[in-house]
C-alpha cells in the first residue's frame, strides 16, 4: 500500500509560472485536503474535497484551483505562481464514514517561486 | 479559524509525563478534539481523539473536561522521540469537513 502520494517532492519556479502539484491516494477515501504550511507556522487548509466532483475551499484558497475527477486524484494547480506560495505543500486524505476520521498525510512538496 | 489555543511552546523532562493542554472554549456539542503530531517537517500523525469521555491509547491519553472547553494530551514516559509539534484541532462531528490545525505546541524533550 503506497497510502497518500505527492509528486514532485521539491520544485523550483520562477514569477508567473504555472504547475500542478499531484496526490494520489490508494486508500479509497472520500476525503482529500491540500494543507499549506509556511516557515514556522502551522498548517493552512486550502482546498477540500468529500467526493469526486466535489470540492470546497478551506482558509487560503486564493492563487489556487483544485478539481476532484476521480476517487483517487487530487490535483493542486497554480495558475500563476508568486513568491508568497513559496511553501510546503501537504496532501491529506480520511475516511469520513468512520468514528476516527484520521487524517493520513503524504511526504510534502517543497516549493520555491523565484 | 482555528477553534484552538494551545501555548507555543513547551520543555518536559525526559522519562516523566508532558502535559499538553489545549483550549478550546468555543466547541460544540457535536465536535471531537483530535490531537495530531508533527515532527521536523515531515507530515503531521494521527494522536488521539475524543468527544467527551476520556481516551487512552498506546501513544498517548486524552483528558476532556467536564465542559469540554478545555483538553489535556498527556505522554505517559516521554523520550527524546517525542520532540514535535502537537496540534489540536476540533472537528465537527466525525463527518466534519474541515480540519483547522493552528500553530501548535513545540514539545522539546530534555535528556
Amino acid at each position: 500500500n503506497a497510502g497518500v502520494t505527492q509528486t514532485p517532492k521539491f520544485q523550483v519556479l520562477k514569477t508567473g509560472q504555472s504547475m500542478t502539484l499531484q496526490c494520489a491516494q490508494d486508500m479509497n477515501h472520500e476525503y482529500m485536503s491540500w494543507y499549506r504550511q509556511d516557515p514556522g507556522m502551522g498548517l493552512r487548509l486550502i482546498h477540500y474535497s468529500v467526493g469526486a466532483g466535489i470540492t470546497d475551499q478551506g482558509e487560503v484558497p486564493n492563487g489556487y484551483n483544485v478539481s476532484r475527477s476521480t476517487t483517487e486524484d487530487f490535483p493542486l494547480r497554480l495558475l500563476s505562481a508568486a513568491p508568497s506560495q513559496t511553501s510546503v505543500y501537504f496532501c491529506a486524505t480520511a475516511r469520513l464514514a468512520t468514528n476516527t476520521g484520521e487524517l493520513f498525510f503524504g511526504e510534502g512538496s517543497r516549493l520555491t517561486v523565484l | 479559524d482555528a477553534k484552538t489555543t494551545q501555548p507555543t511552546s513547551m520543555d518536559c523532562a525526559e522519562g516523566r509525563a508532558a502535559n499538553l493542554p489545549c483550549n478550546h472554549s468555543t466547541i460544540s456539542g457535536n465536535e471531537y478534539v483530535y490531537w495530531y503530531r508533527q515532527i521536523h517537517s515531515q507530515g503531521p500523525q494521527y494522536i488521539i481523539h475524543g468527544l467527551k469521555n476520556n481516551e487512552t491509547n498506546e501513544m498517548a491519553s486524552l483528558i476532556i473536561t467536564e465542559d469540554r472547553k478545555s483538553s489535556t494530551l498527556i505522554l505517559p514516559h516521554a523520550t527524546l522521540r517525542d520532540t514535535a509539534v502537537y496540534y489540536c484541532i476540533v472537528r465537527v462531528g466525525h463527518t466534519g469537513n474541515q480540519f483547522y490545525f493552528g500553530t501548535g505546541t513545540s514539545l522539546t524533550v530534555i535528556p
